[in-house]
């Protein structure tokens, strides 16, 4: 099993459609979470950070389920600009630093 | 300010050429990465710095050579690459633990001819 697997898509979306991607990841003792967002040819930056108890910020909300070893990303009401590549990033075994999925596209259409 | 900074932008160079990408963050952060990234794929780790000191090298070929001369800058030295080495690469800082939030610089995209 991978350590961060997800739905690679392509995801096309209506504008003000709600959206969902999750990812699983493969270390149980993983403790970091983060959502990141890459628009083409650019460096990812950080959506967010997930928190155990689920965290909302604005139209994005990010939930954790240690039981499934799972995450997810809601997106309300989406916009064009949210048109990106979304990647799941945990933390690895060990010591080693942070996993990065390989990205689910989105592509929100007019 | 999140902002972790990168030059050159742009670079194109031979293989029998020699060129450094450099990387500079100002946020107090005491982790920094190169990563390497090829289209339509995740960043890569490359090799992670830690106090200074290199912490981890992810197997990267000995023509990537990695140096840290102080804790707000991060180097990455080139010497006879090859033609798959062409990708956008990418710094980026923590403040301490290689598991924390990671910020991005730009990334500087190599073509190798």
């Amino acid at each position: 099993r991978k350590e961060v697997e997800q739905d690679p898509g392509p995801f096309n979306v209506p504008e003000g459609a709600t959206v969902a991607f999750n990812c699983t990841y493969s270390n149980s003792a993983s403790q970091s979470f983060f959502w990141y967002r890459q628009d083409c040819r650019k460096e990812p930056k950080l959506l967010m950070s997930v928190y155990s108890s689920g965290n909302e910020d604005g139209r994005f909300t990010a939930q954790l389920n240690r039981a499934s070893q799972y995450i997810s990303l809601l997106i309300r009401d989406s916009k064009l600009s949210d048109s990106a590549t979304y990647l799941c990033v945990v933390n690895g075994r060990g010591n080693t630093p942070l996993v990065f999925g390989k990205g689910t596209r989105l592509s929100v259409i007019a | 300010d999140t902002e972790v900074t990168q030059t050159p932008k742009h670079l194109v160079m031979g293989m029998t050429n020699k060129k450094s990408l450099k990387c500079e963050q100002h946020m107090g952060h005491r982790a920094m990465y190169w990563y390497k990234q090829k289209a339509k794929k995740p960043p890569e780790l490359m090799f992670v710095y830690s106090y200074e000191k290199l912490s981890i090298n992810e197997s990267v070929p000995s023509r990537f050579s990695p140096e840290c001369p102080n804790s707000s800058l991060l180097n990455l030295h080139l010497h006879a690459l090859q033609p798959e080495d062409s990708a956008l690469y990418l710094c980026a800082s923590s403040q301490v633990s290689n598991q924390e939030t990671q910020y991005f610089g730009p990334g500087t995209r190599l073509l190798v001819l």
